[in-house]
């Protein structure tokens, strides 16, 4: 079963515009992931935030975490082409069991 | 260091084949793992392991096999293939449980 969902499932944005996307999940969690995949290539990890952490920051990436709602937003802030691509959270829950991915936010940023 | 290196990149097979997908890392992770990624999906966990000799099934286990005798290396395979396993799969690697994972290429697979 998913833990992680993202949204919305498709952004399209400027170049120097934000973007957010937003994750939700199900159980409690060890820590939350932020992953990006450009297309046809591997996961490259953007951020890593903690149960017990609210905020944190990684140059224009701003992640939030909100363990009483169980959810998680990534915000990219002047985006630039480069952005263009897909974002996936994922959890870690606290049982020793394995990270959980959700379906991904397409991201096109237009020059 | 290469990071983690999968082979092959691409693969055809026929309903029925056997293959094994390889997988390397050389950061001396103890945790490894296997996932698959269907069009509009996220990743599923297939198997993963938590060091040498200890392997355990993740989300999608049917019709895979691994084993892990060396840190370097875990490979996948798969025992009889169907077309319900073309998919990408991807290999990857922590240092820890909780920590970020590292990913490899990527192996494309198409079962006819």
């Amino acid at each position: 079963s998913q833990q992680g969902e993202e949204d919305p499932q498709a952004l399209s944005i400027q170049e120097g515009e934000n973007a957010t996307m937003n994750c939700s999940y199900k159980t409690s969690i060890n820590n939350l992931q932020w992953y990006r995949q450009n297309s046809g290539r591997g996961l490259v990890h953007l951020i890593l935030i903690r149960s017990n952490e609210r905020e944190k920051h990684s140059g224009r990436l701003r992640v939030t975490l909100d363990t009483s709602k169980k959810s998680s937003s990534l915000l990219i802030t002047a985006s630039r082409a480069a952005d263009t691509a897909s974002y996936f959270c994922a959890t870690a829950d606290n049982y020793g069991q394995n990270f959980v991915f959700g379906p991904g936010t397409r991201l096109s940023v237009l020059p | 260091n290469a990071g983690v290196t999968q082979t092959p990149k691409f693969q055809v097979l026929k309903t029925g084949q056997s293959m094994t997908l390889q997988c390397a890392q050389d950061m001396n992770h103890e945790y490894m793992s296997w996932y698959r990624q269907d069009p509009g999906m996220g990743l599923r966990l297939i198997h993963y392991s938590v060091g040498a000799g200890i392997t355990d099934q993740g989300e999608v286990p049917n019709g895979y096999n691994v084993s892990r005798s060396t840190t370097e290396d875990f490979p996948l395979r798969l025992l009889s293939a169907a077309p319900s396993q073309t998919s990408v799969y991807f290999c990857a690697s922590s240092s820890g449980l909780y920590n970020e994972q590292f990913f490899g290429p990527g192996t494309r697979l198409t079962v006819l």
